[in-house]
């Protein structure tokens, strides 16, 4: 168990609105990640964080941002929702070293699904 | 061309069968290489590191052929819990730890 936790696990709302998803982690990790997931696609980076203050753009950050005031917590926020938005979106952390010794691995959260109407 | 390619399947498989998925990148510097495992509306588990020697889980087995840009998993007995999708992924940036992740291989074990 990473200890990451995401909130909420679903939403429903409406093309135009202001949504922002959270991510949690119990265990000072510096490195965190937002994904989303659709059909066809796999995972597809979104924005990441190094550190706290410290983000960059993943290869679909359009439309997207994200904010990191503290360790545990990365927020990702859909300023003005559109339908194309819709989609499975996951959390992950890196730990300094991973069990299997790589410095590359990542843990996931359980994920929010969120539906723009 | 995608980064990271898998077949898709499905893969339909009786119990105990051996079953081999492939997948190839196209980062030449890519430096770490990993399989997931994803059951359905869940989130992605890491299976097993592939490192450049082969590496053996149990019933799992990771190949990885740097010169061709090819990873390879081989589930000997398959279980029907084996049942998933399963993901090849790449790491793009070392420094920044990014991943690179396939579209998956949905694999069904049948009893």
């Amino acid at each position: 168990d990473a200890g990451i936790t995401q909130s909420p696990r679903h939403k429903v709302t409406e093309t135009g609105t202001p949504v922002t998803l959270r991510c949690h982690q119990t265990e000072n990790h510096r490195y965190m990640y937002w994904y989303r997931q659709d059909p066809g696609h796999g995972l597809r980076l979104i924005h990441y964080s190094y550190g706290v203050k410290d983000t960059d753009k993943g290869e679909v950050s359009d439309g997207y941002s994200v904010s990191r005031s503290k360790t545990e917590d990365f927020l990702l926020t859909l300023e003005s929702a559109t339908s194309s938005q819709t989609s499975v979106y996951f959390c992950a952390i890196s730990p300094s070293r991973g069990a299997s010794g790589s410095v590359n691995e990542q843990f996931f959260g359980p994920g929010t699904r969120l539906t723009v109407l | 061309r995608k980064e990271v390619e898998q077949d898709p399947g499905p893969f339909n498989v009786p119990e105990g069968a051996t079953v081999a998925f492939n997948c190839t990148y196209s980062n030449s510097a890519s430096q770490s290489f990993f399989w997931y495992r994803q059951d359905c509306r869940k989130e992605p588990k890491l299976l097993m590191s592939v490192y450049s020697s082969g590496n053996e889980d149990g019933r799992f087995t990771a190949q990885l052929n740097r010169a061709s840009q090819y990873i390879s998993l081989l589930i000997r007995d398959s279980k029907l819990s084996d049942s998933a999708t399963y993901l090849c992924v790449v790491n793009r940036d070392t420094g920044r730890r990014a991943l690179t992740f396939g579209s998956g291989t949905r694999l069904q074990v049948q009893p």
